[in-house]
């Protein structure tokens, strides 16, 4: 069973809506990472919170807005998406001494 | 800066037969390095995991890897394959060097499917 938990599972949203995915874990990891997975491709890094701070932005569009409210818990705010950025988003934590991620099952996001 | 190539984006392999995957890396300081398997519409689970220590790694599901630094390899390997085996595996590298740690860098795939 995973240890991280995305919600929602599968998003279909408009070009114009706001949406937002939440991940969280109670493993007590201080780093969380948000990633974005084309078909057929690897993970992408989005970005990285390290103890709730903004560490690490991969030069993501301004339409994703990152949020960590506290420790556990991991936001993406999604605002005017393009039909492009349809894709599966992984949330992950690690413990940052071996680096290893745990993800979630993550969010399926499709915007028309 | 570290990199990781997969060699063959597609393998198959006859169930029972032994399961190799070639993932080779670059790394400017010693490497951790670590085997994900991500089945259709899930997330990515670890398999194994080198960092320290003992070279030969095991992992769940029968899977192992080792480490050879004078080849820049990990490769992974299962004796014997099974239908459930059947998925996308990435290699992936980080390195113990301050802030790149938080950065794991991954292959592009490699697709496993196997043939009753």
């Amino acid at each position: 069973d995973t240890e991280v938990t995305q919600t929602p599972k599968h998003l279909v949203m408009g070009m114009t809506n706001k949406k937002s995915l939440k991940c969280e874990q109670h493993m007590g990891h201080r780093a969380m990472y948000w990633y974005k997975q084309k078909a057929k491709k690897p993970p992408e890094l989005m970005f990285v919170y390290s103890y709730e701070k903004l560490s690490i932005n991969e030069s993501v569009p301004s339409r994703f807005s990152p949020e960590c409210p506290n420790s556990s818990l991991l936001n993406l705010h999604l605002h005017a998406l393009q039909p492009e950025d349809s894709a599966l988003y992984l949330c992950a934590s690690t413990q940052t001494v071996t680096g290893e991620l745990f993800f979630g099952e993550g969010s399926r996001l499709t915007v028309l | 800066a570290q990199s990781v190539t997969q060699l063959g984006s597609h393998v198959s392999v006859s169930e029972g037969a032994l399961v190799l995957l070639r993932c080779n890396y670059s790394s400017s300081v010693p490497p951790y390095l670590f085997w994900y398997v991500q089945y259709p519409n899930q997330g990515l689970q670890l398999l194994l995991k080198y960092t320290t220590g003992a070279t030969l790694v095991k992992g769940i599901n029968g899977f192992e890897a080792e480490f050879k630094k004078s080849e820049t390899s990990f490769h992974l390997t299962k004796p014997s394959a099974h239908m459930s085996d059947a998925a996308e595996y990435f290699c992936a590298v980080t390195s113990n060097s301050g802030g790149s740690n938080y950065k794991l860098t991954f292959g592009k795939g490699t697709l496993l499917t196997v043939n009753p």
